[in-house]
């Protein structure tokens, strides 16, 4: 029972261009959803959030954006840069709760 | 400034043997969890501390495994008899408060002949 999708396991994108990395959930009670990053044996490092109360979160080259009504989150990133490629989690959380759900994560490659 | 450490980075152990995997967070945080990556799926939930205690111990897979912090600061995370299907990377991280950013460690890959 995965509440956190991520059903593109791998995407590969051209250097310069828009890389986009999806995610759906299932339990409506999550009100905060976050985006790590992953680089081989290293832990996850934070990127971007956003909170429920929101649609579009904007940091730099990273953008999140939330459709509640489709119960689903996308990260874009502009333009993609080789040292993007990573794999990429969402997770997600409720007020109230101290427990994240991630996803499977997806492996972005960004080709030189 | 040291960020969340993890020791061993690399655990090789034979079916049936206990195995301890430590955790150092960040100083001041309060909030400790415990996840597993096992190949090719997502981070696991294992267990979150407050301070010393464990609120929500439910992500545990069996009673193989076990957690302690002492001092509000480091975590041990036991294994018990391990099991091949224990092989996987542990991954803790530690925030300021619940619901915060977790900083992750770099990991324990654990490995089970």
């Amino acid at each position: 029972d995965q509440q956190v999708k991520q059903n593109s396991p791998s995407l590969s994108v051209q250097e310069g261009r828009i890389s986009i990395l999806n995610c759906d959930y299932t339990n409506s009670m999550f009100d905060y959803f976050l985006w790590y990053k992953k680089y081989p044996a290293e832990g996850p490092t934070f990127l971007i959030s956003i909170s429920s109360i929101k649609d579009k979160n904007e940091d730099g080259r990273f953008t999140v954006f939330l459709n509640k009504s489709a119960k689903h989150l996308s990260l874009h990133i502009v333009p993609s840069q080789p040292g993007d490629s990573a794999v990429y989690f969402c997770a997600a959380s409720y007020t109230g709760t101290y427990k994240y759900i991630f996803g499977t994560g997806t492996r972005l490659k960004v080709l030189a | 400034g040291a960020g969340v450490s993890q020791s061993p980075s690399n655990k090789v152990t034979e079916k049936g043997k206990d195995v301890e995997l430590r955790c150092d967070p960040i100083s001041g945080h309060t909030a400790l969890y415990w996840y597993r990556q096992s190949l090719g799926q997502g981070l696991e939930f294992l267990i979150y501390f407050q301070g010393n205690s464990a609120p929500d111990k439910s992500g545990l897979p069996s009673d193989r495994f076990s957690a302690e912090r002492t001092g509000g600061s480091v975590s041990t995370l036991t294994i018990q008899r391990t099991q091949q299907e224990d092989s996987a990377v542990y991954l803790c991280a530690s925030s300021s408060a619940a619901h915060d950013t977790q900083y992750f460690g770099p990991g324990t890959r654990l490995t089970v002949l």
